[in-house]
């Protein structure tokens, strides 16, 4: 079945750490996204992009990067100077040519220890 | 400042009766908008959407509502099940831009 894959589902860091998060969609789409949830809050765009080699920064995107070397795969590094990563990672993706709505993964819920 | 506002964080329902969750905005750029459906722990999940070319779409139990002139949207469930106890979100998107702006959600308990 097509979809898209975020792991892991849980993933617990150290102060001063970087962690990645992958993202993978079969789809075939070429746009990919970053959200972040917190508590009683909507969604907040991270970083986005519409084709390979390419991406831009959402409203919060201080304190993460991004990659796209593959259309499949869109993964989401947090750093060290993320100050409050504590948070519901959703990822999604769309195809870019058309008003078809944005598929979503589970998510990754990433703690501070 | 939220372009997107759900003003309603919760809301309660009896089964078999109507849950009305509302949506409203602030930019007259917006032409597409969406409502998602969130369970805890998972992504969310595309129920419905609507274009600034129609008023209404409906789909089974489902129906959004688009007032443009007061900037409103709404969706409709009947009957409700309890099924449909999640939270929902409401975003909108403007032509090309591929960005979605979203609500804060509206969570929905349907009591059996």
């Amino acid at each position: 079945d097509g979809g898209i894959t975020q792991s892991p589902k849980y993933l617990f860091r150290k102060e001063g750490q970087n962690v990645t998060l992958s993202c993978e969609q079969n789809l075939n789409h070429d746009a990919m996204y970053w959200y972040r949830q917190d508590p009683g809050q909507g969604l907040r765009l991270i970083y986005y992009s519409q084709i390979v080699n390419d991406f831009q920064k959402g409203d919060i995107a201080e304190g993460y990067s991004v990659s796209r070397e593959k259309k499949e795969s869109f993964p989401l590094t947090v750093t060290s100077a993320q100050k409050n990563p504590t948070a519901f990672y959703l990822c999604a993706s769309k195809d870019r040519a058309s008003n078809q709505p944005q598929h979503f993964g589970d998510g990754t819920r990433l703690s501070i220890l | 400042d939220q372009q997107v506002k759900q003003n309603s964080p919760s809301l309660s329902v009896q089964e078999g009766r109507i849950s009305i969750l509302n949506c409203d905005y602030t930019n007259s750029m917006f032409d597409y908008f969406l409502w998602y459906k969130k369970y805890p722990a998972e992504g969310p999940t595309f129920l419905i959407s609507i274009s600034s070319i129609k008023d209404k779409n409906e789909d089974g139990r489902f129906t959004v509502f688009l007032n443009k002139s007061a900037k409103h949207l709404s969706l409709h469930i009947v009957p409700s099940q309890p099924g449909d106890s999640a939270v929902y979100f409401c975003a909108a998107g403007a032509g090309n831009n591929r960005k979605l702006i979203w609500g804060l959600g509206t969570s929905l308990a349907v009591n059996p």
